[in-house]
């Protein structure tokens, strides 16, 4: 099974402040992704990246940044955190080969805003 | 810009009944269908996965399908558990394959015993 970790599972941070969440993986997937869940809308896509250094935005990036330095660690920062973060913020991989892919979610980190 | 829409968005039937929930997409140029499972305040876990070439994939009492020219997957649960109340998502790979899923927003099934 592909390890996966996010940390911290949860976080209390105070409006205006950076915040940093960590997803880590143990093998060496090149792609990993960020979504944010919320009641209503579902799981949207915040980054993505395919590779070091290599990151994309996706549908909701606003607000946000991401840094790949290693293959393992894929970092989600809010440089200024507002209350329309919070939310629960879910990493993923993309595992398989070729054409037969599929993704797996780390367990998630629930961050309040306040 | 693909999009994904799960009916019912909620559903409660009886234990032992068989069900289907439905995905529907927009844009039919999938590469893969993937069904995930959410139980409340977890994270997603993978049911089910199917490729662009298949029609159905299963696993146990599950069966998902996929008809990519009409754009429509179906997930059916046979003989359902109260075991299996949870949130069913499903999510497509679209373009280049590169920028992950896109999600429907579920549909949060019930199981009465």
């Amino acid at each position: 099974d592909a390890g996966i970790t996010q940390s911290p599972r949860h976080k209390v941070t105070e409006t205006g402040t950076p915040v940093t969440l960590r997803c880590h993986q143990t093998e060496n997937h090149r792609y990993m992704y960020w979504y944010r869940q919320d009641p209503g809308h579902g799981l949207r896509l915040i980054h993505y990246s395919y590779g070091v250094k290599d990151t994309d935005k996706g549908e909701v990036s606003d607000g946000y940044s991401v840094s790949r330095s290693k293959t393992e660690d894929f970092l989600l920062t809010l440089e200024s955190a507002t209350s329309s973060q919070t939310s629960v913020y879910f990493c993923a991989i993309r595992t398989g080969v070729g054409h037969n892919y599929g993704y797996t979610f780390g367990s998630g980190t629930r961050l309040t805003v306040v | 810009k693909q999009e994904v829409t799960q009916i019912p968005a909620a559903l409660s039937v009886p234990e032992g009944e068989n069900l289907v929930l439905n995905c529907s997409f927009t844009d039919s140029a999938i590469y893969n269908l993937q069904w995930f499972r959410q139980d409340p305040g977890k994270g997603l876990t993978s049911l089910l996965l199917i490729q662009s070439s298949q029609r159905e994939q299963t696993s146990g009492r599950l069966n998902a399908s996929l008809d990519k020219s009409s754009g429509r997957s179906t997930l059916y649960i046979a003989a359902s558990q109260p075991g299996d109340s949870a949130t069913y998502l499903c999510a497509v790979v679209s373009g280049g394959g590169a920028d992950g899923l896109t999600f429907g927003k579920g549909t949060h099934l019930i199981i009465q015993p």
